[in-house]
């Protein structure tokens, strides 16, 4: 059991790539969800998922595409890098996140990260 | 919209002594408040929540957190800190219908030994 797996660990991008952060998780956890970490501004929530076919967006959307076609991945896509995206990325994934009412399971299970530089 | 504070950016205790890391919510509807810690270049780990019931909620690690509805506080707290504890701190308020986890700015806590 892995758990939440996110590829690469570290990503160097020039400004107007695209590029996509892998997630992957083998708890067959429907909901999942994408953060970016900003010194000083904490988590900040891009997009997430509450199952297969199942997109919406979180705080900071712009820039950033989602798709969910398995329960298992759920890959950020950047369209065209720019500079202010440069943070950490984190990938999370929870059983029951969600689903209300709340008080069974909402507990978030964080991948290791994904340090992304735009030049 | 569900939002939370941590005032402080950083928090200095000496091992041993009682640590306490503050966090105050905004929320339209009853509260449903998280702790998380990051060690150093890790993902958050869940420590507690608070959903109903007791107002003291005794989490991982030892951490446990104080309900304060009149204040509008959910504050972390422990009573012997460890210099082990020394990591980065978030609260963090369901919102969004429950689907989204919203994070404060977090809370650097430096235990010294």
């Amino acid at each position: 059991n892995a758990g939440v797996t996110q590829t690469p660990k570290f990503q160097v991008l020039k400004t107007g790539q695209s590029m996509t952060l892998q997630c992957a998780q083998d708890m067959n956890h429907e909901y999942m969800s994408w953060y970016r970490q900003d010194p000083g501004m904490g988590l900040r929530l891009i997009h997430y998922s509450v199952g297969a076919g199942i997109t919406d967006q979180g705080e900071v959307p712009n820039g950033y595409n989602v798709s969910r076609s398995t329960t298992e991945d759920f890959p950020l896509r950047l369209l065209s890098a720019a500079p202010s995206q440069t943070s950490v990325y984190f990938c999370a994934s929870s059983p029951l996140l969600g689903t209300a009412p709340p008080g069974t399971n909402e507990k978030l299970f964080f991948g290791s990260g994904t340090q992304l530089s735009v030049l | 919209a569900q939002s939370v504070a941590q005032p402080e950016d950083q928090v200095n205790v000496a091992e041993g002594n009682p640590l306490t890391v503050k966090c105050t919510y905004s929320v339209s509807g009853n509260p449903y408040l998280f702790w998380y810690v990051q060690y150093p270049n890790r993902g958050l780990q869940f420590l507690l929540k608070y959903i109903t019931g007791d107002n003291l909620v005794k989490g991982s690690y030892g951490f446990e957190a104080e309900f304060n509805k009149s204040q509008t506080s959910f504050h972390l707290k422990k009573p012997s800190a460890l210099v082990s504890d020394s990591a980065l701190y978030f609260c963090a308020v369901l919102s969004g219908g429950y689907n989204k986890l919203i994070f404060g700015a977090g809370t650097r806590l430096a235990v010294h030994p």
